[in-house]
């Protein structure tokens, strides 16, 4: 696609339930980033994906959060258990090169009553 | 602490003003971005500057990089409500992809 694709656009769960929240880079990039805005916070790095390199998952805020990238494509970021606190925008980002231009999606508006 | 202080948090203008915002932090940068978020988006990258004391020009819009390397400005020109949005800036600490944002500047031009 022409950008970075993220559905859906918005979620609304409930405390306790898993959630799994999708990405699409840009085709050809070869680095994949999420990132989480929480309201009065800026955007928190969660984890990084680059070819097919461990993943840096230093951001990742509890064992709750888990992401893959299947093919060096798709990726997804599962939230299990979910807590209130978990509510935020969830950005997926991609580069064609580490350290190169991030591109953005338009994210998941997620909540959780 | 955050490592980026931005401000003012919140800016709220008419049409036609001149504006500046600020980000600030006690750490040396090679580099720094601003990027703009408009509701319901993701950050869009404006620029990146790389060296201190360097001035870029974007339009109407016009980013300073401290000659020490540790703030920047953003200033805006004829500010237009296109202009409205969140501006965040961001550095690269000690990896070359893993970014620090700000909290950013929420403004608002009034038509």
């Amino acid at each position: 696609g022409a950008g970075v694709s993220q559905s859906p656009s918005n979620k609304v769960t409930e405390k306790g339930k898993d959630v799994e929240l999708r990405c699409d880079p840009i085709s050809g990039h070869t680095a994949l980033y999420w990132y989480r805005q929480s309201l009065g916070q800026g955007l928190e790095f969660l984890i990084y994906f680059q070819g097919n390199s461990a993943p840096d998952k230093s951001g990742l805020p509890s064992d709750r959060f888990s992401a893959e990238r299947t093919g060096g494509s798709v990726s997804t970021l599962t939230i299990q258990r979910t807590q209130q606190e978990d509510s935020a925008v969830y950005l997926c980002a991609s580069s064609q090169n580490p350290g190169e231009k991030l591109f953005f999606g338009s994210g998941t508006q997620l909540s959780v009553l | 602490t955050q490592l980026l202080e931005q401000s003012p948090q919140f800016l709220s203008i008419q049409e036609g003003e001149n504006l500046t915002v600020y980000c600030n932090s006690s750490s040396v940068f090679s580099s720094l971005q601003w990027y703009r978020q408009e509701p319901g988006e993701g950050p869009v990258l404006l620029v990146t500057v790389v060296t201190g004391g360097e001035v870029k020009k974007l339009k109407r819009l016009t980013f300073q990089f401290g000659d020490a390397r540790k703030d920047s400005s953003l200033h805006i020109t004829a500010a237009q409500p296109g202009d409205t949005g969140l501006y965040l800036c961001a550095v690269s600490g000690g990896s070359n992809y893993k970014l620090t944002f700000g909290k950013g500047t929420l403004l608002t031009v009034n038509p």
